[in-house]
């Protein structure tokens, strides 16, 4: 158990342009978080999966951005025409989930930095 | 949405000394959860603790569903305790996702 990995750690890109984010999950842990923490904020949820299925999306998230968890296992979080206020931490977590009201806790990933200039 | 306070919002404290960090909530909840976040951003759980008390070595905690509020306790503090700690929670039902509060900034000086 290698915990939850995010790739990369840091990007940085121009406004306008499109990044993607990567982030592998504990291999056991069946549900995936999404969540995006600015400079002296908690973190704040975008998305969130159970298997491969996207069971919610925060208002947070606009049409620029998409997620996916193909099979089930790793997921993507895709930001299109980014713009400067994209500029955050965006961490990935997850969690064991055998029923609907059931919760476990979450194991965080390191997240990717991002920054748009 | 519901609503996450926390107390103090920064905190100093002399190495050894002990503290409790306090978390208020506006709903009843099935999950709440302790993080400490490190100097470099990592976040590390705590504590998964919707109710009673739990203890791992000088931390322990405490969740008293019923009055919506959750207390971190911090025994022999040391400088490596330095860091963000934060309280999230979740609503009954709703699919675990959780709301953080703003975290408590606490420094541990030699």
């Amino acid at each position: 158990d290698t915990g939850v990995s995010q790739d990369p750690r840091h990007k940085i890109t121009k406004r306008g342009q499109n990044v993607t984010f990567r982030c592998d999950p504990i291999s056991e842990h069946n549900r995936l978080y999404w969540y995006r923490q600015t400079l002296g904020q908690g973190p704040e949820f975008l998305t969130y999966f159970q298997n491969e299925a996207q069971l919610e999306k925060s208002r947070l998230l606009s049409d620029r951005f998409s997620a996916e968890r193909p099979k089930g296992s790793f997921s993507t979080l895709e930001i299109q025409r980014t713009e400067q206020g994209d500029s955050a931490m965006y961490l990935c977590a997850s969690s064991l989930g055998l029923g609907q009201r059931d919760a476990y806790g979450y194991t965080f990933g390191s997240g990717t930095r991002l920054t748009v200039v | 949405g519901i609503q996450v306070e926390q107390s103090p919002p920064d905190l100093i404290l002399q190495e050894g000394a002990n503290s409790t960090l306090r978390c208020n909530f506006s709903d009843s909840v099935n999950n709440l959860q302790w993080f400490h976040q490190n100097p470099w951003g990592q976040l590390i759980n705590l504590f998964y603790i919707p109710s009673g008390t739990k203890q791992n070595g000088r931390l322990s905690a405490t969740t008293v569903a019923t009055e919506r509020y959750s207390l971190l306790y911090i025994s022999s503090s040391q400088t490596t305790d330095s860091g963000v700690y934060f309280c999230a929670v979740g609503l009954t039902g709703a699919n675990s996702k959780l709301t953080f509060g703003k975290g408590i900034t606490l420094s541990v000086r030699p």
